[in-house]
């Protein structure tokens, strides 16, 4: 089954400890990208990967890192995280990032809570 | 820059009567244009899209959407609404001349929550 997994899917923390969430695809596409969701003001781009080895910030990517050693593999990192950043965040993947045509795929989520 | 509008934060429907929620565009180029729907603790599922030719576009649990380049609009629509299709649905824009970098990345709209009552 084509499918984007995203963990933890809950995660509750503290500030500034360093955290990682997990995203993978087995659908063999080339584009990944992290958004938030955030009430009122939709989804936001973090950041986003063309290829392997290729990342590129989106509209929100400070206090995010981001990495894409394998394809299929696309990690969102907070080294610090703060309050702000309490959001719920979702993984999304496409065929390919230069095919404008190309829909997304979403991850289930990862609601995350910084106190 | 593009850009995406929903301009209703609800839109509030009676089982069975025809829905619309709205969406309009910006884009330099021609648009690509998509919607998404997003049921409670879930992510988002691909509904159509519009890439070229017919204005009306079908997608899955029966809704279409019509492209009306003359008024930058992307309507989503339903002829008899259920109350399962209350959900939350984004409409989403890209630039079909802006391959790769930013500029190709999909830019959503906030999201319009569609409520039907039996």
């Amino acid at each position: 089954e084509a499918q984007v997994t995203q963990n933890p899917r809950y995660l509750i923390t503290v500030t500034g400890k360093k955290l990682t969430v997990t995203c993978s695809q087995n659908m063999n596409h080339e584009y990944m990208s992290w958004y938030r969701q955030d009430p009122g003001l939709g989804l936001r781009q973090i950041y986003y990967s063309m290829n392997v080895e290729v990342t590129d910030k989106g509209d929100v990517p400070e206090g995010y890192k981001v990495s894409r050693k394998e394809k299929r593999n696309f990690p969102l990192i907070l080294e610090s995280p703060s309050p702000n950043q309490t959001s719920l965040y979702f993984c999304a993947t496409s065929l390919s990032g230069t095919g404008a045509r190309y829909e997304q795929y979403f991850g289930p989520g990862t609601r995350l809570t910084v106190t | 820059a593009q850009s995406v509008a929903q301009p209703e934060d609800q839109v509030n429907v009676a089982e069975g009567n025809p829905l619309t929620v709205k969406c309009t565009y910006s884009v330099s180029g021609n648009p690509y244009l998509f919607w998404y729907v997003q049921y409670p603790n879930r992510g988002l599922q691909f509904l159509l899209k519009y890439i070229t030719g017919d204005n009306l576009v079908k997608g899955s649990y029966g809704f279409e959407a019509e492209f009306n380049k003359s008024q930058t609009s992307f309507h989503l629509k339903k002829p008899s609404a259920l109350v399962s299709d209350s959900a939350l649905y984004f409409c989403a824009v890209r630039d079909g001349f802006a391959y790769g970098g930013s500029q190709g990345n999909l830019i959503f709209g906030k999201g319009t929550k569609l409520s039907v009552k039996p």
